[in-house]
């Protein structure tokens, strides 16, 4: 049974740099959720798609973040002009629609901004 | 306005203790709580989830208690371990015709440390 996957893991970047995450859902399941942590805080929610349409967005997603999932299969998470406060571990989960459906989560992408 | 409170910040318990995690809500719309696990450098973890229509729900060592006229629940770790110790967080979302909405609302999060 293969998870989420999220690449990279790591990502080291100088402020005012763009960065781009990836994330793969498990496969039959047509939802995907973005989601940031900090340290000593729990995942905040940043935005969700069901198959490819982008369903609902978090006010912490500032017009410098945008998300994609084109085909309703992967997606992406693009961060332009990075500033400090992005630094925060930036989680992808997926799960079915429907009741009860638990949301799996990936291990995440650390970004660092320097 | 944290919409899920978690408590406490951080436990610590002996091996084979009963540790308690608390949670508490105000918005009356969430009817799916899930409580997940996490470890250093990975990503949470579904442990075990409960809706409002039962009071506890039991999986292997970990039962959630459910009382929903003070909009509370708990997760009680039975016989801990030292492999149980990590980050423990409560969640909730709602229904909308038959299906969970998007988001998870997340507490801040308990830090177990079980001393063998």
């Amino acid at each position: 049974d293969t998870g989420v996957s999220q690449d990279p893991r790591h990502k080291i970047t100088k402020r005012g740099q763009n960065v781009t995450f990836r994330c793969d859902p498990i496969s039959e399941h047509n939802r995907l959720y973005w989601y940031r942590q900090t340290l000593g805080q729990g995942p905040e929610f940043l935005t969700y798609f069901q198959n490819e349409a982008q369903l609902e967005k978090s006010r912490l997603l500032s017009d410098r973040f945008s998300a994609e999932r084109p085909k309703g299969s992967f997606s992406t998470l693009e961060i332009q002009r990075t500033e400090q406060g992005d630094s925060a571990m930036y989680l992808c989960a997926s799960s079915r629609q429907g009741s009860n459906q638990p949301q799996h989560f990936g291990d995440g992408t650390r970004l660092s901004i320097l | 306005q944290q919409q899920v409170k978690q408590s406490p910040q951080s436990l610590i318990v002996q091996k084979g203790g009963i540790p308690i995690i608390n949670c508490a809500y105000e918005n009356t719309a969430f009817d799916y709580f899930p409580w997940y696990q996490q470890f250093p450098g990975k990503g949470p973890a579904l442990l075990i989830a409960i809706r409002p229509d039962v009071s506890e729900k039991k999986e292997g060592r970990f039962t959630i208690s459910f009382n929903k006229s003070a909009k509370q629940f708990s997760l009680h770790i039975m016989d801990s371990q030292p492999g149980d110790s990590a980050t423990y967080f409560c969640a909730a979302n709602s229904y909308y015709r038959g299906s969970t909405l998007g988001r998870l609302y997340f507490g801040r999060g308990t830090q177990l440390t079980v001393w063998p």
